[in-house]
């Protein structure tokens, strides 16, 4: 069965701190990860991830896929407090099918 | 673009009674997926829909729940009878399923309490 584990389970860092988020995953056939991040509503997509090594960067955040250790980080540098989600990660295998992680609850403190 | 549609977004119902989601996804977009979200279970896969054809609906709980994609534009999820543990936030989301463009796009969910 296809699975994702995400670290830590949650985080409470200081604006301005540079935090840290991990994904593993096992799954058959893979094909892409994906992050997004969730606040008080809908996820929201950030990244999607196939190729190992290549950093996707968006202002702040940015993050690698390491398909040799079948992982992912998602790094925020000089955090603010509207950085506080929930953040997911997924995994798509075979099909269209994501596979979700128990998310990473990021709470940045002013 | 408007987004995946999804109403209603607040559903307050009694046991036992029937329940119906909706979803328009964004135009153009030829997958549909199903999710529920809960505090102790995360974000789960309910069904999805390629080309308003199911292809996966291992997700789904019970017999209770059926989905339909009677066309490109509209999805049910219909949960008949209602049960208190069906309490969750469900979404819908879609994709443009071609070739490396899988990200998929939530809807802004439907909050369910059943009493």
């Amino acid at each position: 069965e296809d699975k994702v584990v995400q670290s830590p389970l949650s985080l409470v860092v200081h604006e301005g701190d540079t935090v840290t988020l991990n994904c593993s995953y096992e799954v058959t056939n893979f094909r892409s990860l994906l992050w997004y991040k969730q606040e008080k509503k809908a996820p929201t997509f950030l990244f999607m991830l196939t190729s190992s090594g290549i950093e996707k960067k968006s202002g702040r955040l940015s993050s690698i896929l390491d398909k040799k250790e079948l992982s992912s980080i998602l790094n925020i540098t000089a955090t603010q407090t509207g950085d506080s989600a929930i953040y997911l990660c997924a995994v798509r295998g075979y099909g269209n099918k994501l596979v979700f992680g128990a998310g990473t609850i990021l709470r940045v403190k002013s | 673009d408007a987004g995946v549609i999804q109403s209603p977004r607040h559903e307050v119902t009694e046991m036992g009674q029937e329940v119906t989601l909706r979803c328009k996804p964004i135009s153009g977009h030829n997958s549909l997926f199903w999710y529920r979200q809960t505090m102790m279970r995360g974000l789960e896969l309910l069904i999805y829909f390629n080309n308003n054809v199911p292809i996966d609906d291992s997700g789904m709980p019970e017999d209770r729940f059926s989905a339909k994609m009677p066309n490109a534009s509209f999805s049910t999820l219909k949960i008949q009878p209602s049960e208190p543990r069906d309490s969750a936030v469900y979404f819908c989301a879609s994709s443009l399923s071609v070739r490396s463009t899988y990200e998929q796009y939530f809807g802004p969910g439907t909050r369910l309490t059943v009493t």
